[in-house]
């Protein structure tokens, strides 16, 4: 099992539409979670933090479920810029945080 | 200027070759780190580091060195560059909570 897994996708949605993108990991230690953005072979930049209480940033949502080790991204009202791969990030204290492969948003006019 | 920068950025070279691929942060970060990304995949983790003069293996050491002699360097090497090594190469670096990456180097082994 991958310690952290994300469905790849690609989520195809029109402009407008609410997407959630969904990871799960393996380490119940972990004590830190993010979420990233990649836009087409460029570097991986930090989207978001992500809290046990979960925590919004404009259209964008995080939230930890360390029950069922679970986390997710909520994207609210997509933009064509939200097209791109999200990083799903967990930082299991071993000193590197663990990346899983990457959800792909493609949104369309 | 602060922050994390890679040299070169494109990097073309013949197989058999060394080529060095530098990493510079601004910030004193303890933790540096090499990523590998192949086209269409996920990054992947070459190799380390906790502290100067401290590195660690990642998933695909194979083929590469590093060293860090001082905090805000750390460069890579490629001993003798093979096919199998053309990718993204991105470096990074964390204080005590987020990560951030250079722009990475494009790099091509003929």
């Amino acid at each position: 099992r991958k310690e952290v897994e994300q469905d790849p996708g690609p989520f195809n949605v029109p402009e407008g539409a609410t997407v959630a993108f969904n990871c799960t990991y393996s380490n119940s230690a972990s004590q830190s979670f993010f979420w990233y953005r990649q836009d087409c072979r460029k570097e991986p930049k930090l989207l978001m933090s992500v809290y046990s209480s979960g925590n919004e940033d404009g259209r964008f949502t995080a939230q930890l479920n360390r029950a069922s080790q679970y986390i997710s991204l909520l994207i609210r009202d997509s933009k064509l810029s939200d097209s791109a791969t999200y990083l799903c990030v967990v930082n299991p204290a071993t000193g590197k945080l663990i990346f899983g492969q990457g959800t792909t948003l493609q949104v369309k006019p | 200027d602060a922050g994390i920068t890679q040299s070169p950025r494109y990097k073309i070279t013949e197989t058999g070759r060394q080529v060095t691929l530098m990493c510079h942060q601004t910030w004193s970060h303890s933790y540096m780190f090499w990523y590998r990304q192949d086209l269409g995949h996920g990054l992947r983790l070459i190799y380390y580091s906790a502290a100067a003069d401290i590195t660690d293996k990642g998933e695909v050491p194979d083929g590469y060195v590093v060293s860090r002699s001082k905090t805000e360097n750390f460069p890579l090497t490629l001993e003798s560059a093979t096919r199998s090594q053309t990718s993204v190469y991105f470096c990074a670096s964390r204080g005590t909570y987020e990560q951030y990456f250079g722009p990475g180097t494009r790099l091509t082994v003929t």
